[in-house]
């Protein structure tokens, strides 16, 4: 069975920096592009960020350029999402999600970016 | 990386047929044929009811289905059900690896 269980979310003040991470299991981890996708409270889907099998390609949203970092660790069957400089407005609940489709997602983690 | 325009609400009857529109550009919807629809109810992570525009997952109803004209994709559900009551997202490959996703519809069954 296909599971994917995000982690690291939290409380942070502005500017500050969080680190998500999001487990795999039930396939092979290694051979999927993996994908990072937000939810704003109340608000719809973002597509934020994706990485392929071998980490050697990542693609961002706009609005995180320069501040969030997608990574993987195709050993420990870990993805993760470096956020740094955070702002109010990226509050949000954070799923991971395997790529082909998006078929399979995390339940979420939940980032508050507040003072 | 404009978000795909979708109608904020749509409502129908049990055993009706509804019909939510998803309208990008020639870049994204209109430039491909990987368009993909998710059903999200509430608290819960979204589910893939249909992707490559019109092919339907193992285990999803049939009474699901997705079609694409020019820059606009859609999602029909005939035979409406309570439970079909959700938020639907439309999503879309936009180019260099990225993707994009609509703003959602509130389905509200009567």
């Amino acid at each position: 069975e296909v599971q994917l269980v995000e982690s690291g979310g939290g409380l942070v003040q502005p500017g500050g920096s969080l680190r998500l991470s999001c487990a795999a299991s039930g396939f092979t981890f290694s051979s999927y592009w993996m994908t990072w996708v937000r939810q704003a409270p109340g608000k719809g889907l973002e597509w934020v960020a994706n990485i392929k099998q071998d980490g050697s390609e990542k693609y961002y949203v706009d609005s995180v350029k320069g501040r969030f970092t997608i990574s993987r660790d195709n050993a420990k069957n870990s993805l993760y999402l470096q956020m740094n400089s955070l702002r109010a407005e990226d509050t949000a609940v954070y799923y991971c999600a395997r790529e082909d489709d998006m078929k399979y997602w995390g339940q979420g983690t939940l980032v508050t970016v507040s003072s | 990386q404009s978000a795909l325009t979708q109608p904020a609400s749509v409502s129908g009857s049990p055993g009706q047929s509804i019909t939510i529109s998803c309208t990008g550009t020639s870049s994204d919807v209109g430039g491909y044929n990987y368009v993909s629809w998710y059903q999200q109810h509430p608290g819960k992570a979204p589910k893939l009811m249909i992707y490559d525009v019109s092919k339907r997952p193992s285990g999803v109803s049939n009474r699901f289905s997705g079609s694409k004209s020019g820059n606009t994709a859609s999602l029909t559900i005939s035979g409406l059900q309570a439970e079909d009551e959700a938020d639907y997202y439309c999503c879309s490959y936009a180019g260099s690896s990225t993707r994009v996703f609509g703003g959602g519809t509130k389905l509200t069954v009567l």
